[in-house]
């Protein structure tokens, strides 16, 4: 079993929608929870890191459940500038060193 | 510091011949990591080391593959014997990660695309 699943959509939203991304991860004592976004042919960037209690940055909101083992992803007041290929990541229990991707979930935003 | 830098960006090159990449991390990074990234795939590790030693490796790193970073600043990554299968964009990625618990967190370089031909 993969130690991060995503769900590949593709997903094409208009502007101005809300867009949810979930991923699943497989070991119950994973330490760190990020979302990277990657622009076609670029490398990955840090969106946010996602904490227990959930976070937010701007339109960007993340929360984890640890019970459920996933991590969700919200995109509210869609841009054209949020199309781009969302990564799901979740490092290792033991030294929190390990780095496990998924295999991103890819959103367009259509005029 | 302008970030993690790589070289090449590029590198197209005949199955059957070696091939070296280099990664230059944040300066204050004591973490650095290569990972490789195929189409419709998310980035899938190689292998990482902290300051000069290497803590760890991938089963994906066959015995044509050998990473190094002798004094704890660049890195390389050479394969020996290119096979078309090592087309991939190669990643290098570092962090800063202290004694404790606190984030560590990876920055990424721009890649180095290999095509094995």
């Amino acid at each position: 079993r993969k130690e991060v699943e995503q769900d590949p959509g593709p997903f094409n939203v208009p502007e101005g929608a809300t867009v949810a991304f979930n991923c699943t991860y497989s070991n119950s004592a994973s330490q760190s929870f990020f979302w990277y976004r990657q622009d076609c042919r670029k490398e990955p960037k840090l969106l946010m890191s996602v904490y227990s209690s959930g976070n937010e940055d701007g339109r960007f909101t993340a929360q984890l459940n640890r019970a459920s083992q996933y991590i969700s992803l919200l995109i509210r007041d869609s841009k054209l500038s949020d199309s781009a290929t969302y990564l799901c990541v979740v490092t290792d229990s033991n030294t929190g060193n390990q780095f496990y991707f998924g295999t991103g979930t890819s959103l367009t935003v259509i005029p | 510091d302008t970030g993690v830098s790589q070289d090449p960006r590029h590198k197209i090159t005949k199955r059957g011949q070696n091939v070296t990449f280099r990664c230059d991390p944040i300066s204050e990074h004591n973490r650095l990591y290569w990972y490789r990234q195929t189409l419709g795939q998310g980035p899938e590790f190689l292998t990482y080391f902290q300051n000069e030693a290497q803590l760890e490796k991938s089963r994906l790193l066959s015995d044509r593959f050998s990473a190094e970073r002798p004094k704890g600043s660049f890195s390389t990554l050479e394969i020996q014997r290119t096979e078309q299968g090592d087309s991939a964009m190669y990643l290098c990625a570092s962090s800063f990660r202290d004694s404790g618990f606190g984030a560590n967190v990876l920055t990424f370089g721009a890649g180095s695309r290999l095509t094995v031909l």
